[in-house]
């Protein structure tokens, strides 16, 4: 069954740029259709998808983020990467890496998250 | 942008049957997935292209998808199934994944 854990800063400041990395265990993070993608949620509030990433390093990014976002993946080490620049406070959501099925369209494995805190 | 609705809460006895919506137009069409969160822990998938179920999910969760409107239902109520849920589908219109706004349940 593979895993999934978030690890980045807890508190970043306005302006500044937010790293995550996901570790992936228990599988391969170069097999075949799976699409290793990062999810947010901001306090109380529903999910979002940010974009996702391929093993061979394609993206595609939600348009609303588009802008700030850049992702990137790591094979040997197992780890795919968000940045998030020019961060505000509206930043401030629980981060989740998610692994989209290879057969279909559902996210079928998730990272427990990190909850993210943007303030000066 | 493709918009998924839910009513943000549905409460249900124990032992009794919890559905949950979700509109979207047209959503028949698509494969709808549904997503259950309990505070503090991460999205867990129970239902997976409208009606499948991933390995470890009680046939009490099962699903439906026509028209405009999903849903899932949750017979036999437990304490347990007291939680967020979120249905999900990606919108090949604009390759984005799209999740439902969100609904608590609430076992009474």
């Amino acid at each position: 069954q593979v895993q999934l854990q978030e690890s980045g800063p807890g508190l970043v400041k306005p302006s500044q740029t937010l790293s995550l990395t996901c570790t992936v265990s228990g599988g391969s993070i170069s097999s075949a259709g799976y699409y290793w993608s990062w999810i947010r949620q901001h306090p109380g509030k529903g999910l979002e998808w940010i974009g996702y990433i391929y093993h061979t390093g394609n993206t595609y990014y939600n348009p609303s983020l588009k802008s700030r976002v850049t992702m990137s993946v790591d094979t040997s080490k197992k780890e795919f990467s968000l940045k998030l620049g020019f961060l505000t406070v509206a930043d401030t959501a629980v981060y989740y890496c998610a692994r989209r099925d290879s057969s279909g369209s559902y996210f079928d494995s998730w990272g427990q998250g990190t909850l993210v805190t943007v303030s000066s | 942008s493709y918009v998924l609705t839910q009513p943000p809460s549905v409460s249900v006895a124990p032992g009794q049957t919890a559905r949950i919506a979700c509109g979207g137009n047209n959503i028949g069409s698509k494969s709808v997935h549904w997503y259950q969160q309990k505070p503090g822990q991460a999205p867990v998938l129970v239902v997976y292209d409208d009606t499948d179920r991933p390995s470890g999910i009680p046939e009490r969760f099962s699903g439906s998808n026509s028209g405009n409107t999903a849903t899932l239902t949750i017979s036999r109520v437990e304490a347990g199934d007291e939680a967020d849920y979120y249905c999900q589908v990606w919108d090949s219109g604009s390759g984005h994944y799209v999740f439902g706004t969100g609904t608590k349940v609430t076992v009474l």
